[in-house]
């Protein structure tokens, strides 16, 4: 069965400064694939940044990087210069490479930036 | 409308009434899914259907039943529910390939409270 674990409940960070949210992951399979979403107060999950089980390269979109270690599994994400918008919930999230799975979640980790 | 889109958005309820989530997605995508965020609780899968087919369920209650008449709408379907049923109920769709990594797409959520 797969597994996502992030330990950190809650996360605090002042704005410029860069924060690492910590993401493991369980699976036996081979090939797969990490997410990581932002869902703010109002609710709705924002997709941010994904990587596949192959990439050779870390991924990145903008400000947000995934240092992917895939020997230690884990996807951990990385958001440099912190704005007070980045303040909501972070979910790592991952699923298989097969047609019609879905994603399996972590418990999520809460961001606050402060000015 | 684009998106995904979900209504209504707040909905009480008795443990008695039946209601209806509604879920329609405008991307084209070919699969949907219902996940229960719970406080506190990772997001849990409820139903996937791909192709307008179920291909999982993940031992949800019987008093959830989802419906799917085509591949933009997306139903769930409630009848006497219990007060741990309140909750946030996300739908989210996704443009499945042959396995290929597509991040699904998330719509706003229903907070459901079960009086």
């Amino acid at each position: 069965a797969q597994k996502i674990t992030q330990t950190q409940p809650g996360m605090f960070v002042q704005e410029k400064e860069a924060v690492t949210l910590d993401c493991t992951y369980d699976t036996s399979d081979q090939s797969y694939g990490l997410f990581w979403y932002k869902q703010p107060s109002s609710g709705e999950m924002i997709f941010l940044i994904y990587q596949g089980s192959y990439d050779e390269q870390n991924a990145t979109e903008g400000r947000y990087s995934l240092n992917f270690q895939k020997a230690r599994k884990s996807a951990n994400l990385v958001i440099s210069a912190s704005q007070l918008g980045d303040s909501a919930m972070y979910f790592c999230a991952m699923r298989l490479n097969q047609a019609g799975t879905a994603l399996i979640f972590g418990k999520g980790t809460t961001l606050s930036v402060s000015s | 409308e684009t998106g995904v889109t979900q209504t209504p958005r707040h909905l009480v309820m008795g443990m008695t009434n039946k209601k209806s989530l509604k879920c329609e997605q405008h991307l084209g995508h070919n699969a949907m899914y219902w996940y229960k965020q719970s406080a506190k609780k990772p997001l849990e899968l409820m139903f996937v259907y791909s192709l307008e087919e179920r291909v999982e369920n993940n031992s949800v209650p019987s008093r959830f039943s989802p419906e799917c008449p085509n591949s933009s709408h997306l139903f769930l379907h409630l009848h006497t529910l219990q007060p741990e049923d309140s909750a946030l109920y996300l739908c989210a769709s996704s443009q499945e390939e042959g396995g290929s990594y597509n991040e699904q797409f998330f719509g706003p959520g229903t907070r459901l409270t079960v009086l």
